[in-house]
C-alpha cells in the first residue's frame, strides 16, 4: 500500500487565490511527522512546513498552512495568496518514528502546481 | 551560511561504468541522507549516515554504496550502472542528531546513463 498518496497530478490556480494540495498517509506508527517540500524546475527540494503527529495545532509558515486531520490521515497543504513563483512540484512526505526508522522520509508522487497570471 | 552542496551538477555515464557523487552538508550537521528521484516520481531513500556510520538503508541493490568522512561530507558510489539508474540524486543533511526531523536538501546531481 502507498504510504503517501497525492491524488492530484496537476493543479491550476489564479494568482492571488488560495489553493489546497491534497495528501493522505498510511501508518500504524503513533509517532510520525509530515512534511511538505517544494521542488522548482531547478531540482532542489525546499522545505515548506512540518507537522508532528502529536501537535495539537495545525502548522503555519507564512503563506503556507497544513490542514492536519489525524482521524482521516490527511495533511493537506494550503497556500494562500498564490504567487507566480509558487509554480513548482510539491511533495508530501512522512517520517515514521518507531523501529529506528526515523531517519527516512517517504515521499508521495507529487503535485505540479501552476499559477496563472 | 552555505547550504548543502553537491558535485557534480550533471553527469553522463555509460552502462557498466562506475560513478561517485559527492555531498557536503551544512556546517555543523553530522547526518547525511541520499535519495534517488527518477523522472516523474518522488525521491526514494537510499542511505543515511550519521557520525560516519550507516544508520539506514533503503531498498537498493548492493551496487549502491556510500560512506561519510570525518568532516561529515559523503560519497555515494554506484557500480555497474544500468539505464534505470538515470535519475536526480539528492543529498540531505540534518543537524539535530540522528533523530532530527529537519532535513535540508542540496541541488542534486543529475545522472544520465546511456
Amino acid at each position: 500500500a502507498q504510504k503517501i498518496t497525492q491524488t492530484q497530478p496537476g493543479m491550476f490556480v489564479q494568482e492571488k487565490e488560495a489553493v489546497t494540495l491534497d495528501c493522505t498517509y498510511d501508518t500504524s506508527d503513533p509517532s510520525y511527522g509530515l512534511f511538505w517540500y517544494k521542488q522548482p524546475s531547478s531540482g532542489e527540494m525546499i522545505f515548506l512546513i512540518y507537522q508532528g503527529s502529536y501537535d495539537q495545532q495545525n502548522a503555519t509558515e507564512g503563506r503556507y498552512s497544513l490542514n492536519f486531520q489525524k482521524a482521516r490521515k490527511s495533511a493537506n497543504l494550503v497556500i494562500s495568496a498564490s504567487q507566480l513563483g509558487d509554480s513548482a512540484m510539491y511533495f508530501c512526505a512522512m517520517r515514521e518514528d518507531s523501529g529506528g526508522s526515523n531517519y527516512k522520509l517517504t515521499f508521495g508522487k507529487g503535485t505540479l502546481l501552476t499559477v496563472n497570471p | 551560511d552555505a547550504g548543502v552542496t553537491q558535485s557534480p551538477t550533471h553527469l553522463i555515464k555509460t552502462r557498466g561504468q562506475h560513478v561517485t557523487l559527492r555531498c557536503s552538508p551544512i556546517s555543523g550537521h553530522k547526518s547525511v541522507s541520499w535519495y534517488q528521484q527518477v523522472l516523474g516520481q518522488g525521491p526514494q531513500f537510499i542511505f543515511q549516515y550519521y557520525e560516519k556510520e550507516e544508520r539506514g538503508r533503503g531498498n537498493f541493490p548492493d551496487r549502491f554504496s556510500a560512506r561519510q568522512f570525518p568532516n561529515y561530507s559523503s560519497e555515494l558510489n554506484v557500480n555497474a550502472l544500468l539505464l534505470g539508474d538515470s535519475a536526480l540524486y539528492l543529498c540531505a543533511s540534518s543537524g539535530k542528531g540522528v533523530l532530527s526531523w529537519e532535513q535540508y536538501f542540496g541541488p542534486g546531481t543529475r545522472l544520465t546513463v546511456t
